[in-house]
């Protein structure tokens, strides 16, 4: 029940597209889904987060949608820019897991000038 | 810097040595996490601390042991390394649990090989 499914594992897209990736959860008493950004040899840090009472957050380029229903969520990344690409994290925490976060199990985006 | 600092950067362990992983925040964050990062894998959870004195297991703790002895400080002990061990390790630290605000902050990680 603690599982965050994350797709594709691997994402090429060319210079201003649009990037899109997506988590999807099963344990409903989940209520905050951060997106984390992890640049080689570096440690991941946080890119974006929702909480499920709003269906879309934005930020610059960086877009959140979620579908509680469906339990799932998605990032999408707009004009995706070579220094975009990176390994994405889709993450998720709940009470039911102490708050600590679960994270999905990445995406390698890959932007090509 | 303000942050998380790991030492070493990288080591080459035999099968069946001992190390410590060494991890230190100066925001004086009540919360810390010890992650190791496999290809494909993403980020799974060793042993977390909600404060000086206070620890837990994660997900993955088996051969794994941590203390907490100070609000600064989180080490990882790894006993009797086996070659299931090899991963990039990262500490992490929160000022809250969700780490809602301004995230987990990470450090740059320790690369483990165990040989």
């Amino acid at each position: 029940q603690q599982q965050v499914k994350q797709s594709p594992q691997s994402l090429i897209v060319q210079k201003g597209g649009i990037s899109i990736i997506n988590c999807a959860y099963e344990n409903t008493a989940f209520d905050y889904f951060p997106w984390y950004q992890q640049f080689p040899g570096k440690g991941p840090a946080l890119l974006i987060a929702i909480r499920p009472d709003v269906s879309e957050k934005k930020e610059g380029r960086f877009t959140i949608s979620f579908n509680k229903s469906a339990k799932q969520f998605s990032l999408h990344i707009m004009d995706s820019q070579p220094g975009d690409s990176a390994t994405y994290f889709c993450a998720a925490s709940g009470k039911s897991s102490g708050d600590k976060l679960t994270f999905g199990t990445g995406t390698r985006l890959a932007v090509r000038p | 810097n303000a942050g998380v600092t790991q030492t070493p950067k990288f080591r080459i362990l035999k099968i069946g040595q001992s190390m410590t992983l060494q991890c230190a925040q100066d925001m004086n964050h009540n919360y810390m996490y010890w992650y190791r990062q496999d290809p494909g894998m993403g980020l799974k959870l060793i042993y977390y601390s909600v404060g000086a004195g206070i620890t837990d297991k994660g997900e993955v703790p088996n051969g794994y042991n941590v203390s907490r002895s100070t609000t600064e400080d989180f080490p990882l002990r790894l006993e009797l390394a086996a070659p299931s061990q090899t991963s990039v390790y990262f500490c992490a630290s929160s000022y809250s649990p969700q780490g809602s605000g301004y995230g987990y902050t990470f450090g740059s990680g320790t690369r483990l090989t165990v040989v």
